[in-house]
């Protein structure tokens, strides 16, 4: 069955960091690359960046550069993103998404269900 | 970045209308455009990529058109199970954003 299946949700104290797993099944991990987007409570969808699973690139939004990293695992298939110096507005679903090029595009075709993170004193 | 907004942010609509949602950039994107929309408690599902290819298994009642800065879902013979909060997407250039959202609800 082809998914993403993410770690579950996380309660963390500002200061903290945070790390979300996102296991892909399915399909050729290797293949696609991996993007993350939040969601605040309430609010639209922020994209923080991408991982190529194949070689560990990656490309981080502006706003999120040195204080997030996304790495992967090949050997078991997962893909991570971890979020340092936590605050009170880091507070989000967490995604992962799969990017799949087709016709001169690319677009997030598989999503994993999100995983919460809360963070709070 | 680019800059996508949404119009309307919410609209009522019954089961049967035909909905249009809009989506412009602020700069030319050609057909990077992707539509997406979420339920309450779920993760984002994708409907259309390429501006107006349809994503498979997606009912066509679905369509989107558009190009360059300008675009358009309509939702044809509006079904229960797309009452929702619909997200246009860019991917022409990094960062990737996406519009604010237009919520979709039953009149």
């Amino acid at each position: 069955q082809v998914q993403l299946v993410q770690s579950g949700a996380e309660v963390k104290k500002p200061g903290a960091s945070v790390k979300v797993s996102c296991k892909a099944s399915g399909y050729s991990f290797t293949g696609h690359y991996m993007h993350w987007v939040r969601q605040a409570p309430g609010q639209g969808l922020e994209w923080m960046g991408w991982m190529n699973p194949n070689n560990g690139g990656t490309n981080y939004a502006q706003k999120f550069q040195g204080w997030v990293t996304m790495t992967r695992d090949t050997s078991i298939t997962t893909a991570y993103m971890e979020l340092s110096r936590l605050g009170s507005d880091d507070t989000a679903v967490y995604y992962c998404a799969r990017e799949t090029v087709g016709g001169n595009n690319f677009f997030f075709d598989l999503w994993g269900q999100g995983t919460v993170v809360t963070v709070s004193s | 970045d680019i800059q996508m907004t949404q119009s309307p942010s919410s609209v009522s609509a019954s089961v049967g209308d035909r909905v249009t949602i809009t989506c412009r950039a602020s700069q030319g994107i050609s057909s990077w455009l992707a539509w997406y929309h979420q339920k309450p408690g779920e993760a984002p599902k994708l409907l259309i990529y390429g501006a107006s290819t349809l994503q498979s298994g997606v009912p066509s009642r679905f369509s989107g058109s558009g190009s360059g800065t300008d675009f358009t879902l309509t939702i044809s013979n509006l079904q229960p199970e797309d009452f929702a909060t619909y997200y246009c997407q860019q991917t022409k250039s990094f960062p990737i954003t996406f519009g604010q959202g237009t919520r979709l609800e039953i009149k």
